[in-house]
């Protein structure tokens, strides 16, 4: 199985300020078809996971522009550009290239 | 708006077979990959498995000897069977949808989730 290893596994952070997760992969997710199947989902409290990012950098449809996903080869980032209120949750990295699909163990953002 | 429902017993004995399906309402479940995935404070998110609308499917490895993944197409429904339960299968079951669009595959609908305790 390729193993998602996210750091760190909790970011206190100021209201206003970015936000960095990083998220590395066991191998390479590359799949047969050149592709990188590499999403960030954000779970708020009580709430199920919601994908934010595919493919390693495309925003999903209605999802902030404040948030960005960057990466290549087994290094990948998630990024909040100014922290709101509003993004307090965990922050799981998931990789769809190979069988079985895996996560990371999750990084709980939340406000200083 | 599309939507998904997870439906089961909410308690499940020890070596018995726990049972869940998922509903999809204002959508086709038609051209598809439908998956469960479970999470739990030990292990996190776990992808269980994907069936497709044809009924193809692909399991976990690691639970591949005691799932079982069926399709009702005329009824919008998925279902999962996890059989010999023990303790360490308490979790939290989601249904997701993997969407395929111009390349690009991603899990882009949830259900809530149902919480499924395994105890005697």
């Amino acid at each position: 199985d390729i193993v998602m290893t996210q750091t760190p596994l909790s970011s206190p952070v100021t209201l206003g300020q970015p936000a960095s997760i990083s998220c590395r992969s066991s191998q390479s997710l590359v799949h047969s078809d050149g592709n990188i199947y590499l999403s960030w989902l954000q779970q708020r409290p009580g709430q199920p996971p919601r994908l934010l990012i595919y493919k390693i950098s495309n925003r999903f449809s209605g999802v902030p522009d404040r948030f960005s996903g960057s990466g290549a080869g087994t290094d990948f980032t998630l990024k909040i550009s100014r922290v709101e209120a509003e993004d307090v949750g965990v922050y799981y990295c998931m990789q769809l290239t190979q069988f079985p699909y895996t996560f990371g163990q999750g990084t709980k953002l939340e406000i200083k | 708006q599309v939507q998904l429902q997870e439906s089961g017993p909410g308690l499940v004995k020890p070596s018995e077979t726990l049972s869940l399906t998922c509903t999809l309402s204002g959508g086709s479940i038609s051209g598809y990959y439908w998956s469960w995935i479970r999470q739990s404070a030990g292990k996190g998110l776990e992808w269980i498995g994907r069936i497709y609308s044809s009924g193809s499917t692909n399991y976990n490895p690691s639970l591949k000897s005691r799932v079982t993944m069926s399709v009702d197409t005329s009824k919008n429904q998925f279902s999962l069977k996890l059989s010999s339960v023990t303790a360490a299968d308490t979790a939290v079951y989601y249904c997701a949808r993997r969407a395929y669009f111009l390349g690009n595959w991603y899990f882009d609908l949830w259900g809530r989730g149902t919480l499924v305790t395994v105890s005697s």
